[in-house]
């Protein structure tokens, strides 16, 4: 059964710095990964999404790999700042006929001004 | 823009009242599904529907109905809602895991029962 895995679950960082938020998963049988922002109190949006034949992509500040193999994926964010605040989750789309998709828990992300 | 519009965002409603959660998408989406989300617990998945009138169980159907008459419009229903109900709900669509598309989100329905 696939498992999605977040860690830290919170991280605060000063403003400026680049940073890495974490995802790693079970099975490497996936068809794509996706990493989206909450808000507190609002609905979840897509950041990026990497296709399984993809090794990484870029949007602005933010930049995403995949190593399949090894079951991780990273969000890298360039240049923080206080905007980027909010809840980062990581989720899979298995590699099979299912369509559900798994998520992980998610880093809450704190930049200091 | 791909547009997932649950009807309402908050509600409080009495323990034991039948509660109908909407949620319409405009992009013509074969998939939709309704999460909880919970502290400490992630989203977790109710029920997702493949396509008109189809129902699959999530991980936590129980306490939990759904309908799908049309293709654009997903509802959950709470049958007699009890006070471990109140969460926040997302509803979201995609397309089929083929086509590979991302998932997208409503802005989520906080329920409160009291």
């Amino acid at each position: 059964k696939q498992e999605v895995t977040q860690i830290p679950a919170a991280l605060s960082v000063p403003e400026g710095e680049n940073l890495v938020l974490n995802c790693s998963f079970t099975d490497s049988a996936i068809y794509n990964l996706q990493w989206f922002r909450q808000d507190p109190g609002k609905g979840l949006t897509s950041l990026l999404l990497i296709q399984s034949s993809q090794r990484e992509q870029t949007s602005g500040r933010l930049n995403a790999s995949l190593d399949k193999s090894s079951g991780r994926s990273t969000l890298y964010i360039a240049a923080s700042q206080p905007g980027d605040s909010a809840t980062y989750l990581c989720a899979v789309r298995p590699g099979n006929r299912d369509d559900k998709i798994i998520f992980g828990k998610g880093t809450r992300l704190h930049i200091l001004p | 823009d791909v547009k997932v519009t649950q009807s309402s965002r908050y509600l409080v409603k009495r323990t034991g009242e039948k509660v109908f959660l909407e949620c319409v998408q405009d992009m013509d989406h074969e998939n939709m599904f309704w999460y909880r989300q919970d502290p400490g617990l992630g989203l977790r998945l109710i029920y997702f529907s493949y396509d008109v009138k189809m129902k699959e169980k999530g991980d936590i159907p129980e306490g939990y109905s759904v309908s799908r008459e049309k293709k654009e419009r997903f509802s959950l229903i709470l049958e007699s809602a009890s006070t471990n109900q109140t969460s926040m709900y997302l509803c979201a669509s995609s397309e089929t895991a083929v086509s590979g598309n991302t998932i997208y989100f409503g802005e989520g329905s906080w329920l409160t029962v009291v």
